[in-house]
């Protein structure tokens, strides 16, 4: 595979589950991005990953937690969500962060929380 | 931080040069201009990147004015399959910057028969 992978593609969870999100790229990049977007809103940066460690996290309430195991792979573990929190929820990555060059997304994850 | 204003939303017909403008009047000196576009539950893609003057692509063409406060992308002879949100981003090129890149609302594209 290449590119940007992420899974689920939908996911729809109750206010009281735990799920994780995931994501997996075979870019050999070293930077990785969590970023929220709600309809009529612009994207929102929520959590960035360079080298795998953790260098920005832009007020991100604690129901959502990420995880960066190594360069390729993120995850973004969810737990007791409002529905307000429903979104497309899209990973990216760049050769380095920050970056405006290079930024390649994946197809998101469609999260609809009940 | 370098703040773009596009329009909301633009018509054309299949076979039809468009050009959408960005306004970005506090670009900063190493800040470049990049373009994406995206499909409905899709993530934004790359499109094109300048700095100054003319860039083109297999996809599109990038015009900046000396003064850079704007940028124009043009797509030559749309087709209904370039029917997509177009987003403008402003931000530096290289790592060691923590500013914040912010995108906008982008501009929604429709191409009709």
């Amino acid at each position: 595979e290449t590119g940007v992978t992420q899974t689920p593609r939908h996911l729809v969870m109750g206010m009281t589950n735990k799920k994780s999100l995931k994501c997996e790229q075979h870019l050999g990049h070293n930077a990785m991005y969590w970023y929220k977007q709600s309809a009529k809103k612009p994207l929102e940066l929520m959590f960035v990953y360079n080298f795998k460690e953790q260098t920005e996290n832009n007020s991100v309430p604690s129901r959502f937690s990420p995880e960066c195991p190594n360069s390729s792979h993120l995850f973004l573990h969810l737990h007791t969500l409002q529905p307000e929190d429903s979104a497309l929820y899209l990973c990216a990555s760049s050769q380095e962060a920050p970056a405006v060059l290079g930024y390649t997304f994946g197809s998101g994850t469609r999260l609809t929380v009940v | 931080l370098a703040k773009t204003t596009q329009p909301i939303s633009m018509d054309s017909y299949e076979g039809q040069e468009v050009n959408i403008t960005c306004s970005h009047n506090n670009i900063a000196t190493n800040d470049y201009i990049t373009w994406y576009q995206q499909f409905p539950s899709q993530g934004p893609r790359f499109i094109i990147q300048g700095y100054k003057t003319k860039v083109t692509n297999e996809v599109a063409s990038l015009f900046i004015p000396a003064d850079r406060k704007s940028s124009t992308l043009s797509l030559p002879r749309v087709s209904l399959s370039d029917t997509a949100v177009y987003y403008c981003l402003v931000g530096p090129k290289n790592a060691g910057n923590n500013r914040k890149l912010i995108w906008g609302l982008g501009t929604s594209l429709a191409v009709n028969p």
